[in-house]
């Protein structure tokens, strides 16, 4: 079965420190992998996917993410937080099911970036 | 550009009365559309699939006859919630899958259903 885990509810930082928000995956084949943020009563936005390729992905508002296939990871980065990235963030994994793409969403983590 | 849009965004309604959330891939065509169901702190849960002219695909444990689906155009996809309960509240949250574009999935920004 494909599923992704977000070990980690809630993460805290200050502000111009630099987060990591984890992801790990289960897959079969190659992963398509996404991350998505979250704000308050507010649908999911689009940050960054892997698909193939390098395997460092840049993303919107300066987020990036490390696929690494041995560790079966996909963690979420930033050089530098701000405040405003105070969100809900999650990790997905895509899978085929009778030709239909299907998302699997992690449980989500908590960013908490602190002034 | 992908915009997928919900309305309404927020709905208060009665016990035993239904509820009709629309979701609308404003600039492309959409033949397959999502919808998830997202509780307070949690991860989204997909409900059903619905494929444009066809009868949609629920996800185990969804009750299809209290959950009703219709994608009758490219465009439209409906989730109309049957004799709501208090149990049925939630943020409800549809996805458009846009063609030719990797199969990505654009997502709505979410109804909120609250059932008194």
């Amino acid at each position: 079965a494909q599923s992704v885990a977000q070990p980690e509810d809630q993460v805290n930082v200050a502000e111009g420190n630099p987060l990591t928000v984890k992801c790990t995956y289960s897959v079969s084949g190659n992963p398509y992998l996404f991350w998505y943020v979250q704000y308050p009563n507010r649908g999911l936005q689009f940050l960054l996917k892997y698909i193939t390729g390098d395997n460092l992905v840049k993303g919107s508002y300066g987020f990036e993410a490390e696929f690494n296939k041995s560790q079966t990871s996909f963690h979420l980065k930033k050089p530098s937080a701000l405040v405003s990235d105070s969100a809900l963030y999650f990790c997905a994994v895509r899978r085929t099911t009778s030709g239909t793409y299907k998302y699997i969403f992690g449980t989500g983590t908590r960013l908490k970036v602190l002034a | 550009g992908a915009v997928v849009s919900q309305h309404p965004s927020w709905v208060i309604c009665k016990s035993g009365t239904s509820v009709k959330i629309e979701c609308r891939s404003l600039d492309f065509q959409a033949t397959t559309m999502f919808w998830y169901r997202q509780f307070p702190k949690q991860s989204l849960m997909l409900m059903a699939t619905s494929n444009e002219g066809s009868k949609a695909t629920y996800e185990q444990g969804v009750e299809k006859d209290k959950f009703l689906i219709n994608h009758a155009s490219l465009t439209l996809s409906t989730l109309t919630v049957t004799s709501a309960h208090p149990e049925d509240s939630s943020f409800y949250i549809c996805s458009a899958r846009k063609a030719g574009f990797r199969n990505e999935q654009f997502f709505g920004p979410g109804t909120r259903l609250t059932v008194l």
